[in-house]
């Protein structure tokens, strides 16, 4: 089966930068995916990885390793905007299985 | 990126009834359409996956006679939710992707579901 860990909830400072972690256990790995969610709307794509390493999208990066089942994403510069819940998604064959999100509060 | 627009995005209805859902690509062939669900501060929960032309695959635990899936054309999915009940009420969302691993799915607006 698929399994997604990340933190429940996270506090950082405007112009911080903050790390959130996902861990997952998951057949057939084939990517992993960040989603930000503000409440009540849909996801929107932030990254996606499939080979170990770094991807770098602007104030944006995702980090995976795959022998170790473990992903970040890095939130730079923090902004207030960036509240918001932010999804873990692993993609095991054609399925993608979402983890519970990360509730991320920026304050000033 | 790709559009997904999905419709209608609330719906208010009387327990008993039945309501439908759409999913569209607008500018891409979805080859494959995902159905999601979403309880308020949960995350999203996947219910059935649909390829176009062929049935859906419904996840554990999610009643394929109660929602019901069709996906008649690349371009269109749609979700109807049937004899609905207040415990139905939900946040539910598509999405779409091309074939081919490594391509990110695009999601849907939701649709915001309450059953009175």
């Amino acid at each position: 089966g698929q399994n997604i860990d990340q933190p429940t909830e996270m506090t950082a400072t405007e112009g911080a930068i903050v790390q959130i972690n996902c861990t997952y256990q998951t057949s057939g790995f084939n990517g992993l995916f960040w989603y930000q969610q503000h409440a009540g709307e849909a996801p929107t794509f932030l990254s996606y990885n499939v080979l170990d390493g770094l991807e770098e999208k602007g104030r944006f990066s995702s980090f995976l390793s795959r022998s170790k089942g473990y992903s970040y994403l890095l939130l730079k510069e923090l902004q207030m905007k960036d509240s918001a819940s932010y999804l873990c998604a692993v993609r095991g064959g054609f399925k993608t299985i979402f983890g519970a999100g990360t509730r991320l509060f920026v304050k000033a | 990126g790709a559009v997904v627009s999905q419709h209608p995005s609330r719906v208010i209805c009387k327990s008993g009834t039945s309501v439908k859902i759409e999913c569209r690509s607008l500018d891409f062939q979805a080859t494959t359409m995902f159905w999601y669900r979403q309880f308020p501060k949960q995350s999203l929960m996947l219910m059935a996956t649909s390829n176009e032309g062929s049935k859906a695959t419904y996840e554990q635990g999610v009643e394929k006679d109660k929602f019901l899936i069709n996906h008649a054309s690349l371009t269109l999915s749609t979700l109807t939710v049937t004899s609905a009940h207040p415990e139905d009420s939900s946040f539910y969302i598509c999405s779409a992707s091309t074939t081919g691993s490594g391509t990110e799915a695009f999601f849907g607006q939701g649709t915001r579901l309450t059953v009175v």
